[in-house]
């Protein structure tokens, strides 16, 4: 059972245009999320975070939205760049309830690839 | 530079054999994690640990051993009980036990199985 889904494989974006990255969970539980970009062959590195009480993060180029009702958060990158092109990979757990695992679930991943 | 050495980046084994992937950190991280990525595949937790000498398994564990005898150090055991080994192993770290610790991963042990 997947408590966290990314939906789109893959999504091709024109350089300068905006890449919107969706992600969506199960677990009500979930408190805290990530999201990760990742090249091949290579570790996953960190990118932005959001908690549950915010619906919206901003670092720069990359923005994290966050429906709770919907059980749903995205990835806005403005503007996209051809060093964008990775798979992506949105992250949830329990970190606030106290009742947490202290585990990562993580998605399927999403491939970006930006267009020159 | 502080971080997360994996090794050996790849390395090939005959079925029927055990192979120990090794990990090491110097960013004096609390927690540290194993995850294997299959193409198509998120990422899947396989053991994880939060303090020396103490580890539980994550969702994937079968067929797979590891210890914790240092802090800086989670080497992981690939079994011959693993049924499908062929994969990217993925070490990870974190400071502290939360679930809103950020990890740091290392840059991943790629195993193929003859």
């Amino acid at each position: 059972d997947q408590q966290v889904k990314q939906n789109s494989p893959s999504l091709s974006v024109q350089e300068g245009r905006i890449s919107i990255l969706n992600c969506d969970y199960t677990n009500s539980m979930f408190d805290y999320f990530l999201w990760y970009k990742k090249y091949p062959a290579e570790g996953p590195t960190f990118l932005i975070s959001i908690s549950s009480i915010k619906d919206k993060n901003e670092d720069g180029r990359f923005t994290v939205f966050l429906n709770k009702s919907a059980k749903h958060l995205s990835l806005h990158i403005v503007p996209s760049q051809p060093g964008d092109s990775a798979v992506y990979f949105c992250a949830a757990s329990v970190a606030y309830s106290g009742a947490g695992s202290y585990q990562l679930t993580f998605g399927k991943g999403t491939k970006l690839s930006v267009i020159p | 530079d502080g971080g997360i050495t994996q090794s050996p980046k790849y390395l090939f084994r005959k079925e029927g054999q055990n192979v120990t992937l090794s990990c090491e950190q110097n960013l004096n991280h609390d927690a540290m994690y194993w995850y294997r990525q299959d193409p198509g595949q998120g990422l899947r937790l396989i053991y994880y640990s939060q303090i020396v000498n103490d580890f539980q398994k994550g969702d994937i564990a079968e067929g797979y051993s590891v210890s914790r005898e240092k802090k800086e150090s989670f080497p992981l055991t690939v079994t011959s009980a693993q049924k499908n080994p062929t994969a990217f192993y993925l070490c990870a770290s974190s400071i502290g036990r939360s679930g809103a610790n950020v990890l740091t991963f290392g840059a991943g042990s790629r195993l193929t199985v003859l």
